[in-house]
């Protein structure tokens, strides 16, 4: 079984700083793991994924996220939080060997201060 | 893009009276998939479907049916509405271990 765990609901930041969103999963086989965003009114947009290969991801917007196998967490990053970095952000998984259960977070609201 | 468009994008309706939400896509994917969205729960798979006529349930089901009958359009029916089933409908396209494609949602309110 699949699980995926977001810690805090919601994160606050200054603009120009350090955005860190955490994710922890669960998996019984290696899985791929992605970064979704959503803006107000809207569906989610896929930020990164990572399937094979290097552990450290990048995405559009300047954001990446590393996958550490021995901690199973997946924490999304970027150096420095813009106003449009606003939104809300799901971390999702499913397994390698194919199937159509894409499991999702619960969700963090990114609120970014001026 | 996937060029999925939902409808209605929004919808009002009474408690006990049957609801189909629409989801149509034009890039020909062959599967197909239904999510609901809730505070604190992030999406949940309703259904999905892995071809025309071939569906199947997700996590939370109950309440819910949905037919396939083209490739295109992948239909969600609330067979008799409930105030729980209140919430916002997504409707999503893509093998699940590629990214998944959204729809732009439909917000649905049961009164």
């Amino acid at each position: 079984a699949q699980s995926v765990t977001q810690l805090g609901s919601h994160v606050s930041v200054s603009e120009g700083a350090l955005v860190l969103l955490r994710c922890n999963y669960s998996s019984s086989v290696p899985p791929y793991l992605f970064w979704y965003v959503q803006y107000p009114n809207q569906g989610l947009q896929l930020l990164l994924k990572y399937t094979t290969g290097a552990t450290l991801v990048k995405g559009i917007n300047g954001f990446e996220a590393e996958f550490k196998k021995s901690e199973t967490s997946f924490h999304l990053t970027k150096p420095s939080a813009h106003m449009s970095d606003a939104a809300e952000y799901f971390c999702a998984v499913s397994p390698n060997t194919g199937g159509f259960k894409t499991i999702f977070g619960a969700g963090t609201r990114l609120f970014v201060k001026a | 893009d996937a060029g999925i468009t939902q409808s209605p994008r929004h919808k009002v309706t009474e408690t006990g009276t049957p609801v189909t939400l629409r989801c149509h896509q034009t890039e020909n994917h062959r599967y197909m998939y239904w999510y609901r969205q809730d505070p604190g729960h992030g999406l949940r798979l309703i259904h999905y479907s892995y071809g025309v006529k071939d569906t199947d349930k997700g996590e939370v089901s109950d309440g819910y049916s949905v037919s396939r009958s083209k490739t295109e359009d992948f239909l969600l029916t609330l067979e008799s509405a409930t105030s729980s089933q209140t919430s916002v409908y997504f409707c999503a396209v893509g093998p699940s271990n590629s990214p998944l494609h959204f729809g732009n949602g439909t917000r649905l309110t049961v009164t």
